[in-house]
């Protein structure tokens, strides 16, 4: 069964700095996608950045990248120049592509901005 | 192009009670899903429609249902509640089977 699994229930971060936050999966699939997603105090939640697996390079959107490590089931977020409307809380989730379709998320991590 | 809606934003109801969530997806977005959310938990995957049809289904009680009309337009019901089943329930669209996944603002339940 696919599993999604994020260690850091918090983090903090000085505004203007770099943070990263981890994420790793299980699966035996071989083609799907990978997402990052944010939850702000509005509750909404807003896609961050997309990776799907067979792209070797990672993706990058603004000031937030990710380090996909295929083989490791690694997919961490590293947000650059951190600012206080990043102040959210983070979900890492998995999509496979052949079976199901089902989304999986992890337990999110709370990210605090310090000014 | 306007976001997921999600109605009620807030809803209080009573032990042994139903209750009925709605959810309209974006336009030209045919599947939708349903998360519930609570503290601890993360998001729990209810169950997923696509063109009127449930295609996944969570690991939830038959108390938990949903629907899924032409218009692609999602109701779910839960009937007789119980405290637990106090959370934020998210709804979600996507154009097809490998797009990104657009939520709503939620609809909060709370159970006395």
């Amino acid at each position: 069964a696919q599993t999604v699994t994020q260690s850091q229930p918090e983090m903090s971060v000085q505004e203007a700095e770099t943070v990263t936050l981890s994420c790793t999966y299980d699966t035996s699939e071989s083609d799907y996608y990978l997402f990052w997603y944010k939850q702000p105090p509005s509750r909404q939640m807003i896609l961050v950045i997309r990776q799907e697996a067979y792209k070797q390079q990672n993706a990058t959107e603004n000031r937030f990248s990710v380090n996909f490590q295929k083989a490791a089931k690694s997919f961490s977020l590293k947000i650059s120049d951190s600012q206080l409307g990043d102040a959210a809380m983070y979900f890492c989730a998995y999509r496979a592509i052949r079976t199901g379709n089902q989304f999986y998320f992890g337990t999110g991590t709370s990210l605090t901005v310090i000014p | 192009k306007a976001g997921v809606t999600q109605t009620p934003r807030y809803l209080i109801k009573t032990r042994g009670q139903q209750v009925t969530l709605s959810c309209s997806p974006i336009s030209g977005h045919r599947s939708v899903s349903w998360y519930q959310q609570t503290p601890g938990q993360g998001l729990q995957f209810l169950f997923e429609y696509f063109s009127e049809t449930q295609r996944n289904k969570g690991n939830f009680p038959g108390r938990f249902s949903g629907r899924q009309f032409s218009n692609s337009r999602s109701e779910m019901n839960v009937s007789t509640l119980e405290l637990g089943d106090s959370a934020l329930y998210l709804c979600a669209s996507s154009r097809d089977q490998v797009s990104p996944l657009h939520f709503g603002n939620g609809t909060r339940l709370t159970v006395t």
